[in-house]
């Protein structure tokens, strides 16, 4: 299993390109998620999904847009890059134990730069 | 809007000290859980509580669910250069809305 797989792990953007982060999850997770870290921060929550064909808006949506048209994918589009967008971004997916809880799975990140 | 509050923010400590970490909400908790993010890396689990009371010891890693169920600790023994790192909880949001919810963490920084 690879687990949470976030591509690219670098990029650097101009002001006003646009760009699309990659992530897939091979444990057939229906939940998905993608964060933004800001250097020295916690997690804010961009975009989620709890299943193929449903997305809906975390706390910090604007300049993004998400799809998610299968169970293993869930890329996040950045349509045009701001210098405020600059951070590290984690893809993740759930899983609910029988017992509960939520076990969230992350990717390594991908950190970029918009200059 | 549950909100996860997490102290201290930041710790630095000597190898070897003990040390605890808290997260707390207003709100009672379905189940808690704790993850560790070293640098350049994701978050990853450590553990997940459930029920009130619940303690939980991971080697020298000791977690407490409160008995209300709004509020956790995580209190680390003989702390090593390895612990280093940003420790979150986490929890799902009680507005049926499938959020996640993430404190802003305790930057922990072991000196040896």
């Amino acid at each position: 299993n690879a687990g949470v797989t976030q591509t690219p792990k670098f990029r650097i953007l101009k002001i006003g390109q646009s760009m699309t982060l990659q992530c897939a999850q091979d444990m057939n997770h229906n939940y998905m998620y993608w964060y933004r870290q800001d250097p020295g921060m916690g997690l804010k929550l961009i975009y989620y999904s709890v299943g193929a064909g449903i997305t809906d808006k975390g706390e910090v949506p604007n300049g993004y847009n998400v799809s998610r048209s299968t169970t293993e994918d869930f890329p996040l589009r950045l349509e045009l890059a701001a210098p405020s967008q600059t951070s590290v971004y984690f893809c993740a997916s759930t899983y609910t134990p029988t017992g509960g809880g939520n076990i969230q799975y992350f990717g390594a990140g991908t950190r970029l730069s918009v200059l | 809007t549950q909100l996860l509050e997490q102290s201290p923010q930041f710790l630095s400590i000597q190898e070897g000290e003990n040390l605890t970490v808290y997260c707390n909400s207003s709100s009672v908790f379905s189940s808690l859980q704790w993850y560790r993010q070293e640098p350049g890396e994701g978050p990853v689990l450590l553990v997940t509580v459930v029920t009130g009371g619940e303690v939980k010891k991971l080697k020298r890693l000791t977690f407490q669910f409160g008995d209300a169920r709004k509020d956790s600790s995580l209190h680390i023994t003989a702390a090593q250069p390895g612990d280093t790192g940003l420790y979150l909880c986490a929890t799902r949001s009680m507005n049926r809305d499938d959020k996640i919810i993430f404190g802003k963490g305790t930057r922990l920084h072991i000196l040896p």
